[in-house]
């Protein structure tokens, strides 16, 4: 009853660190992103990738790089940690079978990310 | 664009209250509407979602409706519970190619929702 699992929960960095968010997903999911997550602003997309091999970017993906080498696992790297990057971050995944529209899109519970 | 606004909060309500939580949206296409829930230190829970106008989602006493005329997708519960409280929301998919949504989601800002007893 795994679904979508993130680590680490929490995490502080100083400025200029670098450190990956895991995320991986035992649903055989084609499509898997990342989301940040901000007061009063919602969840923003950072970036998505529609299967193993591909990715592209979302709404806010400067400083953020990922990779997608299995169709489990989704990786988000900080190159170098800024405190704008203070946020919550959420791994989500769906799939294709649902054919088309409505996909439920399952999310991790969240990583709590603070730099300073 | 697309876009999503959500009613400004907090809401704060007493228990049995009845609670709406209005959303507009802006899109280009055809999207697909969901609402989401966030309890208390965990990520986000499919709450229910329509995929095309005048559809209706329920799940745990809430509703919305798919009103493509007012592009709304309002959020209605008849008598809320203090485990309701959350914060609430609301987003679309649209269509990619191929029409999947790709998993890429527009959300509003959320609404945080306290009920006392």
């Amino acid at each position: 009853n795994a679904g979508v699992t993130q680590t680490p929960k929490f995490q502080v960095l100083k400025t200029g660190q670098s450190m990956t968010l895991q995320c991986a997903q035992d649903m055989n999911h084609e499509y898997m992103s990342w989301y940040r997550q901000d007061p009063g602003m919602g969840l923003r997309l950072i970036h998505y990738s529609v299967g193993a091999g591909i990715t592209d970017q979302g709404e806010v993906p400067n400083g953020y790089n990922v990779s997608r080498s299995t169709t489990e696992d989704f990786p988000l790297r900080l190159l170098s940690a800024a405190p704008s990057q203070t946020s919550v971050y959420f791994c989500a995944s769906s799939s294709l079978l649902d054919r088309g529209i409505g996909n439920t899109i399952y999310f991790g519970e969240g990583s709590w990310l603070t730099v300073v | 664009g697309n876009s999503v606004t959500q009613m400004e909060g907090p809401v704060t309500l007493s228990e049995e209250a009845f609670l709406t939580i209005n959303c507009t949206y802006t899109a280009t296409g055809y999207p697909s509407l969901f609402w989401y829930v966030q309890y208390p230190g965990e990520g986000l829970q499919l709450l229910l979602k329509a995929t095309k106008a005048d559809d209706k989602g329920s799940n745990k006493g809430f509703e919305a409706t798919y009103r493509k005329e007012t592009t709304s997708f309002h959020l209605e519960k008849g008598s809320v519970q203090v485990s309701d409280s959350a914060v609430y929301f609301c987003a679309l998919s649209d269509l990619g190619a191929g029409g999947t949504s790709y998993g890429k989601l527009t959300f509003g800002q959320g609404t945080i929702l306290t009920v006392h007893p």
